[in-house]
């Protein structure tokens, strides 16, 4: 089955930007919508933004809108999420997670999570 | 706004069924998922499209839609089955339950 690898998990200042990565190992990333999905320490998880399969439209939590901004690099199989004004309650893990069969679906693989912290 | 309404925590026997619920309005007429996460693990899909089970998941675990419930049933409950639960539709965005910790005790 696919896997993914998140990256560019960082400790960063309230303000401050970060952009996080998602690694795909099969080909077939292209072909799937994509979504990043965050759970803050002990907390539950939250849909953050999701990315059709061939990137032409994005959505997103009211909670990041105009802060954050999802792409893809099919031809890298690459995710990315920049996160720009960061805030403390941006602290979490964020996971890379492919929807199935449309950015409306059920998440059928996940990756490790990579984390995010935001304090001074 | 659409929200998914799960309890905090559910205890069960070993052996025993356990059984996971998740309301929101009108969710008998939408899809719904469940995952499992376990402590410092990713979370993995249980169910999709209100009651299919992916492959690699046991037969144990099965669920059921009627009316503003889903529900996840957990037959024969393991001690490995312990572990949060999610439950996740869509009404214009993604929604996710607060999420169930079972204990299996």
């Amino acid at each position: 089955d696919v896997q993914f690898l998140e990256s560019g998990g960082d400790l960063v200042q309230p303000g401050g930007s970060l952009r996080l990565s998602c690694a795909a190992s099969e080909r077939t990333f292209q072909y799937y919508a994509m979504t990043w999905v965050r759970q803050a320490p002990g907390k539950g998880l939250e849909w953050v933004s999701s990315i059709t399969d061939n990137g032409g439209s994005t959505y997103y939590a009211d909670s990041v809108k105009g802060r954050f901004t999802i792409s893809r690099d099919n031809s890298k199989k690459m995710l990315h999420l920049l996160m720009t004004s960061l805030r403390a309650e941006d602290s979490a893990v964020y996971f890379c997670a492919r929807v199935i069969p449309d950015w409306s679906g059920y998440h059928s693989s996940w990756g490790q999570g990579t984390l995010v912290i935001v304090s001074s | 706004s659409f929200d998914l309404t799960q309890p905090p925590s559910v205890s069960v026997s070993p052996g025993q069924t356990a059984t996971i619920t998740c309301s929101g309005h009108n969710l008998g007429f939408k899809s719904t998922s469940w995952y499992q996460q376990k402590p410092g693990q990713s979370p993995v899909l249980v169910i999709y499209q209100n009651s299919r089970r992916p492959s690699g998941i046991p037969e144990r675990f099965s669920a059921s839609t009627s009316g503003n419930t889903a529900t996840l049933t957990i037959s024969g409950t393991q001690a490995i089955d312990e572990a949060d639960y999610y439950c996740q539709a869509w009404d214009a965005k993604t929604v996710f339950g607060g999420g169930t910790k079972l204990t299996v005790l």
